[in-house]
């Protein structure tokens, strides 16, 4: 079974400030990663995806994450956060192999709040 | 990125009538469609696995009769709420899978059903 752990319901952080979303998984063959980010009564927009190579992966609105096999995590960071970041950010994984389907396993989700 | 349309954005209705969501890829084809309900201020939660031409796959706890899915071609998927309750109100969601493991799933808008 797969499963995705987001430790934070929430994030506080001033504007301008670096942000960190914290994202562990676990999974039985080789992950597929995605970060989702959703604003109010809105459906979810993709940010990024590790599927192989390069353990840092750069996404929209520049946010990046990055892979770390040993530790299982896929943090999301932004350098210089902004006040329009603040949402609602999903860590989502995939299992490579074929035989676990394409079904997305979603974390709980981490609020983020950026203040002026 | 790949367009999906959720229809309606939201919708009241009464207790005991049915309500249909439609979901529809714009620009490919999706194999796989998934239904989502998320509560308020949690994360989602898959209802059912919606495959072209076939019977859903619900999940555990979720009433098949209750929560009506087809998938008659490879660019619409409809959620139909029976016999509607207060307690079925939430915000569901669709997403539409291109089929590649390696490829993002992209989500419809989310609807907000309240029911009265």
């Amino acid at each position: 079974a797969q499963s995705v752990a987001q430790p934070e319901d929430q994030v506080n952080v001033a504007e301008g400030n670096p942000l960190t979303v914290k994202c562990t998984y676990s999974v039985s063959g080789n992950p597929y990663l995605f970060w989702y980010v959703q604003y109010p009564n809105r459906g979810l927009q993709f940010l990024l995806k590790y599927i192989t190579g390069d353990n840092l992966v750069k996404g929209s609105y520049g946010f990046e994450a990055e892979f770390n096999k040993s530790q299982t995590s896929f943090h999301l960071k932004k350098p210089s956060a902004l006040v329009s970041d603040s949402a609602l950010y999903f860590c989502a994984v995939r299992d490579s192999g074929k035989a676990a389907g394409n079904k997305l396993t979603f974390g709980g989700g981490t609020r983020v709040l950026v203040k002026p | 990125g790949a367009v999906v349309s959720q229809h309606p954005s939201r919708v009241i209705c009464k207790s005991g009538t049915s309500v249909k969501i439609e979901c529809r890829s714009l620009d490919f084809q999706a194999t796989t469609m998934f239904w989502y309900r998320q509560f308020p201020k949690q994360s989602l939660m898959l209802m059912a696995t919606s495959n072209e031409g076939s019977k859903a796959t619900y999940e555990q706890g979720v009433e098949k009769d209750k929560f009506l899915i087809n998938h008659a071609s490879l660019t619409l998927s409809t959620l139909t709420v029976t016999s509607a309750h207060p307690e079925d109100s939430s915000f569901y969601i669709c997403s539409a899978d291109p089929g590649l493991l390696n490829t993002e799933a992209f989500f419809g808008q989310g609807t907000r059903l309240t029911v009265v």
